[in-house]
């Protein structure tokens, strides 16, 4: 069955340091999102992408996040300047369309921990 | 804004079934969503309700009532692995609005 893949699955970084979260979405969906999950919380929205723009975004993404699609396959978040708050789990998640009946499947995440 | 509430913990024994509660409050709504997430994995679809009443999948069945704002997760046969959190997510209808707003989770435990 095909999967949402996300890497790395782990990573330790120092504060201030950028960090670039990869995702490889299914392969005929068209929109893409990243949510995070800090430890013991829910699953927060940050972002939501279609067609090589933000269609949209939460609070959360600020100015020090932004995402990009460098080629037919590859769907990734950049953390320009990581804070400690930062570090939660980072799923990535694609879905065929935004249409109300399609599901949208998550990746296995990656954490994200900041020291 | 969206406000999703649904019990933290719940306990039933395998076997059994259970109930998972949730209700919302959203300005719009195009949809909601059930995911089943074991400790540190990434959240599993399990099902989808638009319209009122039952979508019966399997083990799994959901329901959802609009004018209540108000669903539920049923588990039938419970098995020792279905020990999990179950997340309640809400799609808005806000035009171009495809994100899912998450509750925060019912952790279920199953036991012999």
């Amino acid at each position: 069955e095909p999967e949402v893949t996300q890497t790395p699955s782990h990573q330790v970084t120092q504060m201030g340091q950028e960090v670039i979260l990869r995702c490889v979405p299914i392969s005929n969906h068209l929109y893409f999102y990243w949510y995070r999950q800090i430890l013991g919380q829910k699953v927060e929205f940050l972002v939501s992408f279609y067609n090589n723009e933000i269609s949209e975004k939460s609070e959360i993404f600020d100015d020090q996040f932004s995402v990009e699609r460098p080629d037919g396959s590859n769907f990734t978040l950049k953390i320009r300047s990581t804070k400690l708050e930062d570090s939660a789990m980072y799923f990535c998640a694609s879905s065929e369309s935004p249409g109300s009946g399609n599901t949208i499947y998550f990746g296995e995440g990656s954490w994200l921990t900041v020291v | 804004g969206q406000n999703i509430d649904q019990p933290t913990e719940m306990t039933a024994t395998e076997g059994a079934i259970v109930q998972i509660n949730c209700t919302y409050q959203t300005s719009g709504f195009n949809g909601l969503f059930w995911y089943q997430q074991h400790a540190g994995e990434a959240p599993t679809f399990l099902s989808y309700n638009v319209l009122d009443g039952l979508e019966e999948k399997g083990r799994f069945s959901s329901f959802l009532s609009r004018s209540k704002g108000y669903s539920y997760l049923l588990l039938k046969e419970l098995q020792m692995k279905d020990s999990a959190s179950y997340l309640c997510a809400v799609r808005d209808r806000g035009a171009g609005s495809y994100q899912l707003t998450f509750g925060k989770g019912t952790k279920l435990s199953v036991i012999p």
